[in-house]
Formats: C-alpha cells, structure tokens, sequence
C-alpha cells in the first residue's frame, strides 16, 4: 500500500522551456502533498506544500510564479517549473500524505530534469 | 529554532550492527521519522516512533526517548544493500516534518 507515482523520471529540455511534472497518490486519498528539491549529495529542502484544492504554500526563497503548484484533485498534484533555466537543474520529488496529519509522507520516485 | 542532528557518515561491516542516532529540537512534536534513501533515489519510509520505546520491524528497529530529544535507528544482520542514506525527521506541533541531512552509511564486505 501507500504507492505514490511520479512521471516524468527524466526530464532534458532547453531553456526557457516549461516542464510540467505530475504526482499521483494510486492507493489512497492525499489530502496534503508535498514538493522537494534536492542537489548532489545534499539534503531533502522542501519547496511547497499543498493542499487539495486550496493554493500552495511555498516555503522562503521559492518562487511561486516560477514553480506553479495545481492539487486539483485528492490524488493528484502538479509541479510546473515555468521557463526553466539551467540553474532548475535538479532533482524533484514529491511525497503525499494520506488524511491524518501525522500519516508518514510516501514519496515518487523523482524527477530528475536537466536544462540545457 | 528547530534542528535535526545526526552524524554525517558512519562504516560498519556486513553482518554486522550499527546505530545511527539523531537527536531532535522540534515545536511541539508529533512523531519521529527514518526514511532509507539510496543514492540517486527517492527516500522510502522506514519507521514512526511517537511514543517512548522500541518499535522493531525485521532487521530494522526504531527507538525514542522524547525526554531526551533523542532517537536512534538499529540496523542487525547489515547487508550490503543496506548502503545508504538514513533520514531522521521530527514532526512539529504543525505536523511538519523537520529534515535531518542524513546519515551516510557504508557496509563494506
């Protein structure tokens, strides 16, 4: 149980190109999803959190207009990072929680996306 | 402020058993994470401690002391797919989860 799926995996795009990246809760209901990046050999630095059908909430320092979040659904989100560049080239994951707040995170399996 | 403390990188051999600890400062608290992470994967969910004690799970156990601030992950009968990152993360009093930087862990023949 508690399958997250995450597409696409790879992502190489040029730049100035919009990469839309989805996040699907297969076996429960996510009330609450959750948007990471992550660099090389460092740590997990969250990005935003959603909620379903209400706006993200971004953490500091991250653009939202640059990464648009979209929880239309209990299981489903969307990352959107628009006009990439390549200093977005990153990891990205997501993780969804189910109704209980205190319910662990279960994670996708990453995006990886590189902007030429 | 809140913080995640673990160590860095721990070594031990196969067949083995290690200790990762981690010790939490978290506003209020719901609950102690570990995730698995490898490298160049997504992390997966190993264990949740809220209450006091041991909670094993196979190979896997997961001990809390919230007294101490203090938790630690037990790793028996090491394999060398057990190389990874461990993730100790502390749940506040919103239900956010605070993100240790991970412990690299090294299982050499």
């Amino acid at each position: 149980g508690a399958v997250v799926s995450q597409h696409p995996s790879w992502v190489i795009c040029k730049s100035g190109t919009s990469v839309k990246i989805e996040c699907r809760s297969l076996d429960f209901q996510a009330t609450t999803m959750f948007w990471y990046r992550q660099f090389p050999k460092q740590s997990l630095m969250l990005m935003a959190t959603s909620n379903e059908g209400s706006k993200a909430t971004y953490e500091q320092g991250v653009e939202k207009d640059k990464f648009l979040i979209n929880h239309a659904s209990l299981t489903l989100s969307t990352l959107t990072v628009t006009s990439a560049h390549p200093e977005d080239s990153s990891f990205y994951i997501c993780s969804a929680r189910g109704v209980r707040e205190s319910s662990p995170q279960h994670f996708g399996d990453g995006t990886r996306l590189s902007i030429l | 402020g809140q913080n995640i403390d673990q160590p860095t990188e721990m070594t031990a051999t196969e067949g083995a058993i290690v200790q990762i600890n981690c010790t939490y400062q978290t506003s209020g608290f719901n609950g102690l994470f570990w995730y698995q992470q490898h490298a160049g994967e997504a992390p997966t969910f190993l264990s949740y401690n809220v209450l006091d004690g041991l909670e094993e799970k196979g190979r896997f156990s997961s001990f809390l002391s919230r007294s101490k601030g203090y938790s630690y992950l037990l790793l028996k009968e090491l394999q060398m797919k057990d190389s990874a990152s461990y993730l100790c993360a502390g749940m506040d009093s919103n239900y956010q989860l605070i993100w240790g930087a991970g412990t690299k862990l090294i299982i050499k023949p």
